[in-house]
């Protein structure tokens, strides 16, 4: 267990449907990341939010948006969903926003029908 | 533009022998590098780091090295043990604006056989 936790593992939905990512950090770990994994893909950063603000953006999609709460967990939230939006959708945290290593999560697999 | 590239999407390796796992770069800006594995259903974990002030880490059979001249960093591992098969993945680090990102290469899937 690696500390960081995300919910749920896996998610099958149909196009045109809009789903929530949650993780919530490593206890400590201000700082939260989202990363996508398309198949044969490495990992693309999408947004980063560093004590409920949002720090740097990646390649995310206008359908998609993020936001982090008081309490630290992070949501992802993905709309308007299309067949090429299935993928691994991994959280991953840090102390703060000067690191040696992120600490991730187990990852949610999205499919999309 | 892939600014991070392993060029292997795969290897295999006999069990004891040196696995050799590389990795490219083309932004200058990087100055701290990672290599992570990952095994199925899993996250990626941290595995070892290199600084760009130094060219060797080396933390029990992992080594990595790192070429600045020619943006190239390696990953060895020295006995290569059947439970180390699982993707590598190569990320580069930099500092833009206030914020330091890590930038991921697609992964060498390693495979050791016994």
């Amino acid at each position: 267990d690696s500390g960081v936790t995300q919910t749920p593992k896996h998610l099958i939905t149909a196009t045109g449907q809009r789903v929530t990512l949650r993780c919530s950090p490593r206890s400590g770990d201000l700082s939260v990341y989202w990363y996508q994994q398309s198949l044969d893909q490495g990992l693309q950063f999408l947004i980063q939010y560093y004590n409920g603000e949002e720090r740097a953006k990646g390649n995310i999609l206008e359908r998609f948006s993020a936001q982090q709460f008081p309490d630290l967990h992070s949501e992802l939230n993905l709309s308007s969903l299309e067949l090429g939006d299935s993928a691994l959708y991994f959280c991953a945290s840090s102390v703060g926003q000067v690191f040696y290593g992120y600490t991730f999560g187990s990852g949610t697999r999205l499919t999309v029908v | 533009d892939q600014q991070v590239k392993q060029n292997s999407p795969s290897l295999s390796v006999q069990e004891g022998r040196i696995s050799i796992l590389n990795c490219d770069y083309t932004n200058s800006m990087f100055d701290y590098f990672l290599w992570y594995k990952k095994y199925p259903a899993e996250g990626p974990t941290f595995l070892i780091s290199i600084s760009s002030i130094k060219d060797k880490n080396e933390d029990g059979r992992f080594t990595v090295f790192l070429n600045k001249s020619a943006k190239h960093l390696s990953l060895h591992i020295v006995p290569s043990q059947p439970g180390d098969s699982a993707v590598y993945f190569c990320a580069a680090s930099a500092l833009r604006g206030s914020a330091r990102q890590l930038t991921f290469g697609s992964g060498t899937q390693l495979t050791v056989l016994p």
